[in-house]
């Protein structure tokens, strides 16, 4: 399988515990976006990386979450201290994007990782 | 406040019917726009508009941009079941690096 891929696919946990999800994205694509979605919503941004630059981060993103993407291939997310507010599906997503002055990009989606807090 | 706005939010339609799917952006430096279908979990690329005017099509699927009125419309024709799904529509725009942002999707129900 050469899509993107997400681990776990579901993760139940009680509140308060820390949480790490993994994604590896298309191999020779150099962007990767994590997303988190709610029942009802649209995806919303939270963080990319081009490469293993962090380059943006949402006001989304407290202080409890934090994503890395150490050697530029796959990422983690980790959430520290879970909140019942922080169950969601959390979707990566991967692209090529070839240089500075691109149009736009398609993005290929992980399933996602559903997370559940008790 | 950058933001996509899509409508409806759901639909719902009888098998051979056709719709019409709505999206409006307001963003600082638009670069591109994006239709995405998602049926269980991992949204699916259909188009990517950049230019206006210029229907992209594919089979029953068709959507166009119209920069002057900052909206992109999604056709769908002879509906079928299988095309119940969200359709996510989201706005490439910003800097050099840009940013990607979603509307909150419309839900489409096509009914045997």
């Amino acid at each position: 399988d050469t899509g993107v891929s997400q681990d776990p696919r579901h993760k139940i946990t009680k509140r308060g515990q820390n949480v790490t999800f993994r994604c590896d994205p298309i191999s020779e694509h150099n962007r990767l976006y994590w997303y988190r979605q709610t029942l009802g919503q649209g995806p919303e941004f939270l963080t990319y990386f081009q490469n293993e630059a962090q380059l943006e981060k949402s006001r989304l993103l407290s202080d409890r979450f934090s994503a890395e993407r150490p050697k530029g291939s796959f990422s983690t997310l980790e959430i520290q201290r879970t909140e019942q507010g922080d169950s969601a599906m959390y979707l990566c997503a991967s692209s090529l994007v070839p240089g500075v002055s691109h149009p736009g990009e398609k993005l290929f989606f992980g399933s996602g990782t559903q997370l559940s807090v008790l | 406040e950058d933001k996509v706005v899509q409508s409806p939010l759901s639909l719902v339609v009888h098998e051979g019917d056709t719709v019409t799917l709505n999206c409006s952006y307001e963003v600082t430096n638009f670069r591109s726009l994006l239709w995405y279908k998602q049926e269980k979990k991992a949204p699916t690329f259909l188009f990517m508009l950049t230019s206006s005017g210029i229907e992209k099509k594919s089979g029953r699927l068709s959507s166009i941009l119209d920069k002057k009125e900052l909206s992109s419309i999604l056709n769908i024709t002879a509906t079928q079941t299988g095309d119940s799904a969200i359709y996510l529509c989201a706005v490439v725009y910003g800097g050099s690096q840009g940013n990607l942002i979603f509307g909150k999707g419309t839900k489409l129900s096509v009914k045997p």
